[in-house]
């Protein structure tokens, strides 16, 4: 496989509960992403870590928050779930922080009602 | 930031026709320029790149040109076939490739066999 797996694979929640998206990874990539992907929107990031405990912030990451406390784990949580959040999320990991070797894992598709 | 612009969003074309998609970027210092192909239902995956320093790049039945200039760049696939048909994003590398990867929306290719 790719070295990237999410889980869950598939989720609905309520408006308002909090979620957590698990991006784990087998290559010992330093960086790590988390986006979004919606019609007409194409992908957009909302995180990123670039080391353990460091992150930082992409275009769209009002509503979410990130931990990475070990090198393979990086987690999305959204505080509280909106419908505007439900979406397609991708994790991916790569060498470099330009983007060289990116990989994408599978996907979480979240629904939100 | 970086600005993307991807067109068309929808291209069909006849089997055995050649496909072209355009991308224009805005950070003059991008320097890394990498295209995806999504099929229905899967993660994105990397097709094919180029750097800033290189004008042309082919691959059997696909190649990419880069103007930098006039910051764009694009795809062309040669000879389409069925299994070409899926979701194709641009992306570029911002800042020198201090930041992360900036994504086009996409274009729907579909090869009407």
């Amino acid at each position: 496989d790719a070295g990237i797996t999410q889980s869950p694979r598939h989720k609905v929640t309520e408006t308002g509960t909090p979620v957590t998206l698990r991006c784990h990874q087998t290559e010992n990539h330093r960086y790590m992403y988390w986006y979004r992907q919606d019609p007409g929107h194409g992908l957009r990031l909302i995180h990123y870590s670039y080391g353990v405990k460091d992150t930082d912030k992409g275009e769209v990451s009002d509503g979410y928050s990130v931990s990475r406390s070990k090198t393979e784990d990086f987690l999305l949580t959204l505080e509280s779930a909106t419908s505007s959040q439900t979406s397609v999320y991708f994790c991916a990991i790569s060498v470099f922080l330009d983007g060289y070797g990116y990989t994408f894992g599978s996907g979480t598709r979240l629904t939100v009602v | 930031g970086e600005n993307v612009e991807q067109h068309p969003s929808t291209l069909s074309v006849q089997e055995g026709d050649s496909a072209v998609i355009k991308c224009t970027y805005s950070d003059s210092a991008s320097n890394y320029f990498p295209w995806y192909k999504q099929e229905l239902g899967k993660r994105p995956q990397l097709i094919i790149d180029i750097r800033s320093n290189v004008g042309e790049k082919k691959d059997q039945r696909i190649a990419v040109t880069l103007n930098k200039t006039a910051k764009h760049f694009s795809l062309h696939i040669t000879e389409t076939q069925p299994e070409d048909s899926a979701v194709y994003f641009c992306a570029a590398s911002p800042n020198s490739g201090n930041t992360p990867l900036v994504f086009g929306k996409g274009t729907r290719l579909s090869v009407i066999a």
